[in-house]
């Protein structure tokens, strides 16, 4: 049984308007989750993380949203741009520097 | 240049035919793991290694084997593969400090197994 859910395969968007990317877990124990972007031919890169202590976590156009009751978080990309075009995964983790558990992944197309 | 390589990118096998894919970081990182990607199942924890010597099963370590002799290399190896193990696979490398967010992928390998 899935942890870390992605029940979005893809995902298609307007250059300038918002992206929204949602990943679920069940496992409470999970108290650090990331995202990472993965374009074809390429290995993850790693994007932006937060800690269960927070609920929001910003870096430029990308901000992380962290619901615990809901066991939900969310990537939302403003504005989208045609090179974040890319699949997306969620992560999640129970405490820093342990094993990672892995979303499905979303493909995010970011139309000019 | 910071990087993870992996050798060979793309590898086409028959069933029991022992292969090595081999991983090699040159940032001195303690950390290094090995990935499958299957599609809807994101990335699975093969297995993992948190300095020389030192070796542990993740997710799904069944099939697989690892070593870690020296810093820079962590191979894979596939005794007997089987199709079941036809997937794309990832070698990642970080600081053992802040392993997630240092983590750094290698570029894939594609294996297929008849």
């Amino acid at each position: 049984d899935q942890q870390v859910k992605q029940n979005s395969p893809s995902l298609s968007v307007q250059e300038g308007r918002i992206s929204i990317l949602n990943c679920d877990y069940t496992n409470s124990m999970f108290d650090y989750f990331l995202w990472y972007k993965k374009y074809p031919a390429e290995g993850p890169t790693f994007l932006i993380s937060i800690s269960s202590i927070k609920d929001k976590n910003e870096d430029g156009r990308f901000t992380v949203f962290l619901n615990k009751s809901a066991k939900h978080l969310s990537l939302h990309i403003v504005p989208s741009q045609p090179g974040d075009s890319a699949v997306y995964f969620c992560a999640a983790s129970v405490g820093v520097g342990n094993m990672l558990t892995f979303g499905g992944g979303t493909r995010l197309m970011v139309k000019p | 240049e910071a990087q993870v390589t992996q050798n060979p990118r793309y590898l086409i096998t028959v069933t029991g035919k022992k292969l090595t894919v081999t991983c090699s970081q040159n940032m001195n990182h303690e950390y290094m793991s090995w990935y499958r990607q299957d599609p809807g199942l994101g990335l699975r924890q093969i297995y993992y290694s948190m300095n020389v010597e030192v070796t542990d099963k993740g997710d799904v370590p069944e099939g697989y084997k690892v070593s870690r002799k020296e810093k820079r290399n962590f191979p894979l190896i596939l005794e007997s593969p089987s199709p079941n193990q036809t997937s794309l696979y990832f070698c990642a490398s970080s600081f053992q400090a802040e392993p997630e967010e240092t983590q750094y992928f290698g570029p894939g390998t594609r294996l297929l197994v008849l």
